[in-house]
């Protein structure tokens, strides 16, 4: 089975803060995403990463920025927290290509 | 632009009762499809996917899906319901000309009545 963990399942931190979520997988995918989930707005893409130091942009990427430095490891960085950024962060991995993704578990994350 | 577009915001069926929730999108490409449950405080879970060949598609908990090219949907169903299919549930369109990325519908949360 594939596992998808993320470091962190509850957060709270104050506006201003720098943030880091890890998501790490054990499955030697491909491909790594960082989604946002918000109530009626679904999942929105943040950033997402199809090879080892590669990284694009999703659709939704300011205020964040990423990290990949090995293929098992995704970093969703949060340079300076902001309230607006309060919100439930999944990870995703995918093999490549066409595919389904495999999410963790989520990353809740309240900014005061 | 792709769009996904999950009409039910909220869905109360009774337990035994049939299911099916909507999901309709927006591509101007070939697309592959996907339906995820979440449960509360989890990940999302593959019910079931659709590429090529067969239009209907069978998945995980008794669940099928339908797709349908003319009418652009793919539309999830369940004959019986019951009362641990609890949960959101979220369409997700691709395509390989947009590069693989998927676009997810807002969810339909399911509620079911004992």
């Amino acid at each position: 089975d594939v596992k998808v963990t993320q470091s962190s399942r509850y957060l709270v931190k104050r506006t201003g803060e720098k943030v880091f979520l890890e998501c790490v997988q054990d499955m030697d995918h491909e491909n790594m995403f960082w989604y946002r989930q918000d109530p009626g707005l679904g999942l929105r893409l943040i950033y997402f990463s199809y090879d080892v130091k590669m990284k694009e942009k999703g659709d939704i990427p300011e205020g964040y920025s990423v990290s990949r430095e090995k293929k098992e490891r995704f970093s969703l960085i949060l340079e300076s927290a902001s309230t607006n950024q309060t919100s439930m962060y999944l990870c995703a991995t995918r093999a490549g290509g066409p595919g389904e993704l495999f999410f963790g578990e989520g990353s809740r994350l309240t900014v005061l | 632009a792709q769009s996904v577009t999950q009409p039910d915001i909220h869905i109360t069926v009774s337990e035994g009762a049939s299911l099916e929730l909507r999901c309709n999108y927006s591509y101007g490409a070939t697309p592959y499809l996907f339906w995820y449950v979440q449960s509360p405080g989890q990940g999302l879970q593959l019910l079931l996917k659709y590429f090529s060949g067969d239009t209907l598609v069978q998945g995980i908990k008794g669940f099928e899906a339908e797709f349908k090219r003319s009418q652009s949907s793919f539309n999830l169903r369940k004959p019986s319901v019951h009362w641990s299919d609890a949960a959101e549930y979220f369409c997700a369109v691709g395509a390989m000309e947009y590069g693989n990325k998927l676009v997810f519908g807002a969810g339909t949360i399911l509620r079911v009545k004992s």
